[in-house]
């Protein structure tokens, strides 16, 4: 079945860019969308096909799609962008949503 | 504004049953599909199930195929999800979800989630 890869956690300086990828096979022929999950809160849909942004949602949010790898770039990282980060598909073979294992974003 | 309310969730005892609401508001209900979604203590999350905007197509993840049954009442602006033969690994908080619509299937708005405990 098609899976999708995300790094654990990922940590950042404040100010600076985090990078979050996921990777699925043949990406890109498929939309990627990415949610931003806080502790104790709904996840919130941060990017969708992969690079547009929901309105409400800053500019310092963007995504990429390129071969095997998605990317959800975050720029001028701060502490209020701490959270979990999941990557979503539409699989058209199995007819289903898969999430990626979700990433923790921890700004230092 | 766009508002999904889920509720429904409880202690349930292993192999019961438990219907699960999510009263919609602040769109067009009857034009978009609509999701449940669910996360288990300390993991990610894990798609349950989709039903399209008018009733006639509906997606479920395999570990739930032939016990949960989602189903909508446009008419009252309801989506549901019928759980039966539940097991210890449904434990979840169950959130609802509306789809975008479109080419492509996207949550744009979640609700709070409702928390389902199975155990004895």
């Amino acid at each position: 079945s098609y899976v999708l890869t995300q790094p654990p956690s990922v940590s950042v300086a404040p100010g600076q860019t985090a990078r979050i990828t996921c990777g699925g096979k043949n990406f890109g022929t498929k939309s990627v969308h990415w949610y931003q999950q806080k502790p104790g809160q709904a996840p919130v849909l941060v990017v969708y096909e992969d690079g547009d942004r929901p309105s409400g949602i800053p500019e310092r949010f963007s995504g990429s799609n390129s071969g095997n790898t998605a990317t959800l770039t975050i720029g001028r990282v701060g502490a209020g962008d701490e959270a979990d980060y999941y990557c979503q598909v539409w699989d058209t073979f199995s007819d289903h949503v898969l999430f990626g294992g979700g990433t923790k974003l921890t700004v230092l | 504004q766009v508002q999904v309310v889920e509720s429904g969730g409880g202690v349930v005892q292993p192999g019961g049953s438990l219907r699960l609401s999510c009263a919609a508001s602040g769109f067009t209900f009857s034009s978009y599909g609509m999701h449940w979604v669910r996360q288990a203590p300390g993991t990610g999350l894990e798609w349950v199930a989709l039903i399209r905007y008018d009733g006639s197509k509906k997606y479920y993840t395999d570990s739930v195929k032939g016990r949960f049954t989602i189903s909508r009442d446009n008419s009252g602006n309801t989506l549901y999800l019928q759980m039966n033969s539940l097991r210890s690994e449904d434990t979840a908080v169950y959130f609802c979800a509306k789809d975008r619509g479109g080419a492509t299937t996207i949550m744009d708005y979640w609700g709070q989630g409702t928390l389902v405990t199975v155990s004895s």
